[in-house]
């Protein structure tokens, strides 16, 4: 089976624009969960979808915010981009059934200048 | 909050076990314990999960304590590919949406 893939990879975005960034689980995952990484925070969880629902969120300003389409491959978007957003973005999925092991991606690399 | 702590880091000869401790004094009896494991700029990976008895698969072996307060992960015979920094978390078993939090983790490295 193909992994979790991520696009773009990198990314650099001046402060006050907006990002998209895409995941497409394995195969049959249809929970999607986004975390941020920064070396100071360390792995944050932001959201997670399922059968295109948000099920669970994190402690994050409304900027960030996500979707999941029909084929359970998810966005997330976060507007008005300000220099503390420079992180890696990792998206993982999850099978439906017990462990509920996450599988992530490579991630997103972002830099807001 | 993470439900766990972590020794920030650890040394390890290449060829020996590593013995990796988590504390999750405050684990409820439906809470399964998850190890991770992020080598430099990937992905975090999953390792191996347990409730309460010992585990072991291909790549390393989960050692719960009775209290089941503490556990070890043990890569028996460490190599370089395995320095890393590696998780330990706690989540509910009969549940796929439980927000899983992680902590700083156990930055590991494999001395040649």
């Amino acid at each position: 089976k193909a992994g979790v893939t991520q696009t773009p990879r990198y990314l650099i975005k001046t402060r006050g624009q907006q990002v998209t960034l895409s995941c497409s689980p394995i195969s049959g995952h249809r929970s999607v969960s986004w975390y941020q990484q920064t070396p100071g925070q360390g792995l944050q969880f932001l959201f997670e979808y399922f059968s295109e629902t948000q099920r669970n969120k994190g402690n994050f300003p409304g900027r960030f915010s996500g979707r999941q389409f029909s084929n359970s491959r998810s966005e997330m978007n976060v507007s008005t981009l300000e220099l503390g957003d420079s992180a890696l973005y990792l998206c993982a999925s999850s099978p439906d059934r017990f462990p509920y092991e996450q599988y992530f991606g490579p991630g997103t690399r972002l830099t807001v200048t | 909050d993470a439900k766990t702590t972590q020794p920030p880091s650890m040394d390890c000869a290449e060829g020996r076990a590593a013995n990796l401790p988590c504390n999750h004094s405050t684990i409820s009896g439906n809470e399964y314990v998850y190890w991770y494991r992020q080598i430099h700029s990937q992905g975090p990976q999953y390792i191996i999960h347990g409730l309460k008895n010992n585990e072991t698969n291909e790549m390393a072996s989960l050692i719960i304590t009775e209290d089941r307060k503490s556990s070890t992960l043990i890569l028996p015979h460490a190599t370089l590919r395995d320095t890393a920094v590696y998780y330990c978390i706690v989540r509910a078993s009969k549940t796929s949406y439980d927000k899983v939090i992680f902590g700083p983790g156990t930055s590991l490295s494999v001395i040649p």
